[in-house]
């Protein structure tokens, strides 16, 4: 089973609805991290989260929000979807303390497409 | 505004040669840097890392050099083998930050 657990792997949605990605972690790492990912511009951070009362905006966060409901789950929502977010969303973890290597560890992404 | 760079969308390489994929990076606070490599339908999975205090980090065939003062690191490959084929991220971080900021990623092609 997958350490980093992302759902639903595929979602077809249309222009307006809600949509919610969900993400659920068994490493007991502390941080977690939303990025999507899109053709000729690679990885980019939506949003980050140290703890469950830490949430930080990443670098194109605008139509975005997230829930960190546990240590472990890490939920990403757009409101209202657009077309400009179809794109690979992936969720991804990080280990605090410890010999500390940088390393993320991600899930398996979310395919998002929105007409 | 693209704080990490890879400037070269695609590199083929036959097999058993080196291959050399290059980033680029525009913040001076960056100081720990990372090398991921992605397979289709997967995600990214980590390969190697290197702290600004050191130049040049191995591991098996994998070594990253990273030059601060043109502010670019490079990963090297050597031997390259098919099952090498992905797309390679290169990211950076401020330490303490532990914010990740991606590259636009290089896809490899090694040719048997």
């Amino acid at each position: 089973d997958a350490d980093v657990t992302q759902t639903p792997r595929n979602r077809i949605t249309k222009t307006g609805k809600r949509i919610m990605l969900e993400c659920s972690q068994t490493k007991g790492h502390d941080r977690m991290y939303w990025y999507r990912q899109d053709p000729g511009l690679g990885l980019r951070l939506i949003y980050y989260s140290f703890d469950v009362k830490d949430i930080n905006k990443g670098e194109i966060s605008d139509g975005y929000s997230v829930s960190r409901q546990a240590q472990a789950k890490f939920s990403l929502s757009l409101e209202s979807a657009i077309p400009n977010q179809t794109a690979l969303y992936f969720c991804a973890t990080s280990r605090t303390g410890g010999l500390y290597t940088g390393e993320l560890f991600f899930g398996e992404g979310s395919r998002l497409t929105v007409l | 505004d693209q704080q990490v760079k890879q400037n070269s969308p695609s590199l083929s390489v036959q097999e058993g040669r080196i291959s050399i994929l290059n980033c680029d990076y525009t913040n001076s606070m960056f100081d720990y840097f990372l090398w991921y490599k992605k397979y289709p339908a997967e995600g990214p999975t980590f390969l190697i890392s290197i702290s600004s205090i050191k130049d040049k980090n191995e591991d098996g065939r994998f070594t990253v050099f990273l030059n601060k003062s043109a502010k670019h690191l490079s990963l090297h490959i050597v031997p390259s083998q098919p099952g090498d084929s992905a797309v390679y991220f290169c990211a950076a971080m401020t330490s303490g930050t532990y914010k990740y900021i991606f590259g636009t990623g290089t896809r490899l092609k090694v040719l048997a």
